[in-house]
């Protein structure tokens, strides 16, 4: 099975950072990688395919790159409404599908 | 518009069974994969099961296999998880999710819609 791993579990950053998230799998997965974003009660909602394509309506200060073993989500100029839980997934080898632990992004 | 609406979910007992569904709307439900995606109380994503668009092939995780069966009523565009042997540990809202293919390639399984979850609670 492919894990999935991610750092930091939680960061505090304010209202205009930029925050970066890392996942690492535990093999190769070429580009075949997601990043979720979850809020609190709430359905994660996909932000980014294959590694660096973003979903239709979703801003542009999102960002993912990385292939192969090494991954990033970036949010450029933080806003209020992206203070939420990310998460990577990986679908190149399955079963099974895995997630990444999660990243918090909390307020500072 | 896309909406999966889950239902089925409640408190059973150690041993017990449940069926979850999934009604699905608002795009052509044969033409997608499915799959149920788990999360325990204040714990991560757990992806559980997957099936194709056509309903031929299926794909579980090691910790339900032999426990729990997918499958899918296109007729209906009803998605189903038919939960058996329940434990403790499968305590979560199970979420069901739509596919960005229809599972014949590793795009199939980014996922696009969720529902809202149905939340299973296995305790005595």
């Amino acid at each position: 099975d492919i894990q999935m791993t991610q750092s930091p579990s939680s960061v505090s950053a304010s209202v205009g950072d930029r925050v970066t998230i890392t996942c690492r799998a535990s093999q190769g997965i070429s580009n075949w990688l997601a990043w979720y974003q979850q809020k609190p009660g709430k359905a994660p909602n996909l932000l980014i395919y294959a590694a660096s394509s973003l979903r239709s309506g979703v801003p542009s200060r999102f960002s993912g790159s990385g292939s192969g073993t090494e991954f990033t989500l970036t949010i450029t100029s933080l806003q209020p409404e992206d203070f939420a839980t990310y998460y990577c997934q990986q679908a190149n080898s399955f079963p099974p599908l895995t997630f990444g632990g999660g990243t918090e992004v909390q307020i500072k | 518009e896309v909406q999966l609406v889950e239902s089925g979910g409640g408190l059973v007992q150690p041993g017990g069974s449940l069926s979850l569904s999934c009604a699905a709307s608002g795009f052509t439900f044969t033409s997608y994969a499915m799959s149920w995606v788990r999360q325990a109380p204040g714990k991560g994503l757990e992806w559980v099961s997957a099936i194709s668009g056509s309903g031929g092939t299926t794909y579980y995780a090691h910790s339900v296999q032999g426990r729990f069966t997918i499958s899918r009523d296109n007729s209906r565009n009803t998605l189903y998880l038919q939960v058996n042997s329940l434990r403790a540990d499968d305590t979560a809202v199970y979420y069901c999710a739509k596919g960005r293919g229809d599972g014949i390639t590793s795009f199939s399984y980014y996922f696009d819609y969720w529902g809202q979850g149905t939340l299973v609670t296995v305790s005595s």
